[in-house]
């Protein structure tokens, strides 16, 4: 069965400052990846998805992620946070052959220092 | 706008209540799926549906019920609630080429 882990419950930055969230999947075959945001209140946005090709991916919001499969990691990273970062997130895992069935991890909380 | 809608957005109920859960979208999404999310576990899929008249259950389905009568529409339905039932519920809707789900706002549910 598919699993992912985000090891980092809550994570604090200041603004400027760099980020990293941390994402762990378990799967068998080539998964489909995922980050998705959620701001206070609100729904899940997609920040940005892996399928194939290169690894490196860039997303919304100035963000990217890199697969790598050797570590089977999919670790978000941001070169300089925003206040408006702050929000929970979500990696997510998939497979090709439904990757509209997710799963998701616990989520990292963010917070946003001044 | 493109969306997809939850109603209501809020519910208090009580043990045994029978309520439904709304959710509609415009997108003509051949894909609808429903998630509840708990402190600490993230999202947990309840059931999906591939198309009308088609559904199946998810990882956390007991307890719940669905119907897909239209393509727009995918209500939930909870038969008899109980507290353990209380969460933050997410529909979502893909289309059928692609993987990228898109998320209403949610419910918040409370059962006492």
């Amino acid at each position: 069965a598919q699993s992912v882990t985000q090891p980092d419950i809550h994570i604090t930055v200041s603004e400027g400052a760099s980020l990293e969230l941390r994402c762990n999947y378990s799967y068998g075959a080539t998964p489909y990846l995922f980050w998705y945001v959620q701001s206070p209140g609100q729904g899940l946005q997609l920040l940005l998805k892996y399928f194939s090709g290169d690894t490196l991916v860039q997303g919304i919001k100035g963000f990217e992620a890199e697969f790598k499969r050797s570590q089977s990691s999919f670790n978000l990273r941001k070169p300089s946070v925003h206040w408006s970062d702050a929000a929970e997130y979500f990696c997510a895992v998939g497979n090709i052959g439904s990757a509209r069935q997710l799963t998701f991890g616990s989520g990292t909380q963010l917070t946003v220092l001044p | 706008e493109a969306q997809v809608t939850q109603n209501p957005r809020y519910l208090i109920t009580v043990t045994g209540k029978k309520l439904t859960v709304t959710c509609s979208q415009n997108m003509n999404h051949e894909y609808m799926s429903w998630y509840r999310q708990d402190p600490g576990l993230g999202l947990r899929q309840i059931y999906y549906s591939m198309n009308v008249e088609v559904t199946d259950k998810g990882d956390v389905p007991e307890g719940y019920k669905v119907s897909r009568k239209e393509k727009r529409n995918f209500p939930l339905i909870l038969e008899s609630p109980s507290p353990n039932q209380t969460s933050l519920y997410f529909c979502a809707s893909t289309p059928l080429l692609t993987d990228t789900q898109y998320f209403g706002p949610g419910t918040r549910l409370t059962v006492l």
